[in-house]
């Protein structure tokens, strides 16, 4: 069975900062990954898509790789904000999505 | 299109009643997965749909969970005799040919 770790568990950096939030997986044969963001008692929003086929995507002032041979991603956040405060999920997919338990950031003002 | 629906947002329930919950996918998705989590994890899968079929399903749903989706649009997620070990919050996420997921705001379920 796929399993996805995200580490560190929590983070808290003063605004501003670079910062990046890894996640490793242990099955390498994935069709996609995608980082989400969820703010307390939400729902998940997607921040990025990355296919199988691609090694990194762009939005804004986030960047996440994909090295699907080391089981490995990263998440960049430059020039953090306390706006970017929320637990961030990485997740792998074949048939179905499985999911870290997720990094939790604080970004204080 | 809105995105991904979900109702109600909040459900609290007396432990041994059924709930309902109801997933409106974006339109022109044909893919429609559950997911369960409880505070502090992630999200875990519960079953997935593609159009009206029910392709694969989690042993997290036991016999007392039901999930359809008749005509392959909305989907219902139906927990019998709820327990208190039941209250989380499901997610409903659509997608299109193993593209990314759109996520719905969630149901909270609360059994007391």
């Amino acid at each position: 069975k796929q399993e996805v770790t995200q580490i560190p568990a929590a983070l808290s950096v003063p605004e501003g900062e670079n910062l990046v939030l890894n996640c490793s997986f242990t099955d390498s044969a994935i069709y996609n990954l995608q980082w989400f963001r969820q703010d307390p008692g939400k729902g998940l929003t997607s921040l990025l898509l990355i296919q199988s086929s691609q090694r990194e995507q762009t939005s804004g002032r986030l960047n996440a790789s994909l090295d699907k041979s080391s089981g490995r991603s990263t998440l960049y956040i430059a020039a953090s904000q306390p706006g970017d405060s929320a637990t961030y999920l990485c997740a792998v997919s074949r048939n179905q999505f499985y999911f870290g338990t997720g990094t939790s950031l604080t970004v204080i003002p | 299109d809105t995105g991904v629906s979900q109702n109600p947002r909040h459900k609290i329930t007396k432990r041994g009643q059924n709930v309902t919950f109801r997933c409106d996918p974006i339109s022109e998705h044909n893919r429609l997965y559950w997911y369960r989590q409880t505070l502090g994890q992630g999200p875990e899968f519960l079953t997935y749909f593609q159009n009206e079929a029910q392709l694969e399903k989690s042993r997290l749903l036991s016999d007392r969970f039901s999930a359809e989706r008749p005509k392959g649009s909305f989907s219902t997620l139906e927990i019998q005799r709820t327990e208190q070990g039941d209250s989380a919050m499901y997610l409903c996420a659509s997608s299109s040919d193993r593209k990314g997921y759109t996520f719905g705001s969630g149901t909270r379920l609360t059994v007391v």
